[in-house]
């Protein structure tokens, strides 16, 4: 079974660009978090959607961020316009069910110039 | 409050040996969840075991196996027989029913196995 996909796998821009990460879930999950880890505040939970309604959004740093899930096997975050700050890895995770195990992406490794 | 105590930054092992990884948590919810997750250097998130707050056996998975201290709100990682790609990063999270069953991580702990 495929796990959780990202891409892309890094992503090196410049500031006031906009970026978009995107995140295919393990088929059948119907829970999916978007996370950044940053060495000063490690692993944050930005967004969690259940059956692509967005739950819980109260992790988003700003209004520069948005969340989609469009359909059941795809997901994007997009910030806009991008500043340094910005400069993370930011994680994409499912879960087949309430409280249930989180399977993470690779991550997206975000450098913002 | 911090939620999850990871009080080790970082750890040396001598290959083949076990090592504890400290994790002490704080909650007041009955029900709850504990989690740990490996990070290589390359990145990804790996779930290594679960612990749910109401089982009675200590969880194990392979090498790895969670010692479960619930009166003294702690669950530590064991690794036994360290192998070379056991170096990373080990985080040790929580999941609790009034958080909305929402994951907060510590901060975790690096290990380097020596050979």
């Amino acid at each position: 079974d495929a796990g959780v996909i990202q891409s892309p796998r890094h992503e090196v821009t410049e500031m006031g660009q906009e970026v978009t990460l995107r995140c295919k879930p393990i088929s059948g999950h119907d829970y999916l978090f978007w996370y950044r880890q940053t060495m000063m505040r490690g692993l944050e939970l930005l967004i969690y959607f259940n059956n692509n309604v967005p739950i819980d959004d109260s992790g988003m740093p700003e209004d520069r961020f948005s969340a989609k899930m469009p359909n059941a096997s795809f997901s994007t975050l997009k910030i806009q316009p991008s500043e340094p700050r910005d400069s993370a890895v930011y994680f994409c995770a499912s879960s087949p069910r309430t409280g249930g195990i989180q399977y993470f992406g690779a991550g997206t490794r975000l450098s913002v110039l | 409050a911090q939620k999850i105590t990871q009080t080790q930054p970082g750890m040396f092992v001598q290959e083949k040996e076990a090592v504890t990884l400290d994790c002490t948590y704080d909650t007041s919810d009955p029900s709850y969840g504990l989690f740990w997750y490996k990070q290589p250097s390359s990145g990804e998130m790996i779930f290594l075991i679960y612990q749910g707050s109401y089982d009675q056996q200590n969880a194990t998975e392979g090498r790895y196996s969670l010692n479960f201290q619930k009166a003294r709100k702690s669950a530590n990682l064991v690794i036994s027989a360290s192998q070379l790609g056991d170096s990373a990063m080990y985080f040790c999270a929580m999941r609790e029913v009034f958080n909305d069953y929402k994951l907060s991580f510590g901060a975790g702990t690096t290990v380097t196995v020596r050979a």
